[in-house]
């Protein structure tokens, strides 16, 4: 069975740092891109950042300079280094696989919240 | 940057048909993903490459893609089916989604 389980959400402080993970499994983690995918409280799905297989990251231009996606395919998981932590990083951070560019994001793990307040 | 646009809510009746545009610009040209979401769960792929659905999606759910706009269709709309839905596509390196569209079954 496929499983994605993000963890490392909690408070911080604007200015603050933060690393999530996911922990994968019932699949060859090595072989997929992965995405981190957030959703600030009663808003919608945003993109935030995508490592391929073979290493390969972008990220939104929100993020960019201030987060760092890393994979250990060893370990079978998924980081997100967040840095300078600003309020509107607040969200649910839900990690999700993909097979290839242009197939759909098939797997979600359930998510771990972020809140970036004072 | 790419945007996609969808309406924030549609309403239909139970055993009617839902429809949900998402417009952008020659989207055609590209696949699109449908998302379901109910709330406090993560999102579920409904649809994928416009109009394929992955096993244990009704069939009621179907899709199109042309030009400008691709459009998810819920027919004979179950109480179920409430749930805030989202298209997706890739462009170039990135994933985009669009805003996200409530369907009420009223």
């Amino acid at each position: 069975e496929v499983q994605l389980v993000e963890s490392g959400g909690g408070l911080m402080q604007p200015g603050g740092s933060l690393r999530l993970s996911c922990a994968a499994s019932g699949f060859t983690f090595s072989h997929y891109w992965m995405h981190w995918v957030r959703q600030a409280p009663g808003k919608g799905l945003v993109w935030v950042s995508r490592i391929d297989s073979d290493g390969s990251r972008s990220y939104a231009d929100s993020v960019k300079g201030r987060f760092t996606i890393s994979r250990d395919n060893a370990k079978n998981i998924l980081y997100l280094q967040m840095n300078s932590l600003r309020g509107e990083d607040t969200a649910m951070y839900y990690c999700a696989r993909v097979k290839d560019y242009g197939l759909p994001l098939d797997y979600w793990g359930q998510g771990t919240l972020v809140t970036v307040s004072a | 940057s790419y945007e996609l646009t969808q309406p924030p809510s549609v309403s239909v009746s139970p055993g009617q048909t839902a429809t949900i545009p998402c417009s952008g610009d020659e989207l055609g040209d590209k696949y699109v993903t449908w998302y379901q979401q109910k709330p406090g769960q993560a999102p579920v792929v409904v649809l994928y490459q416009d109009t394929k659905r992955p096993s244990g999606i009704p069939e009621r759910f179907s899709g199109s893609n042309s030009g400008n706009t691709a459009t998810l269709t819920i027919s004979g709309t179950q109480a179920m089916d409430e749930a805030d839905y989202y298209c997706q596509a890739w462009d170039s390196s990135a994933v985009v989604f669009g805003g996200g569209t409530k369907v009420t079954v009223l």
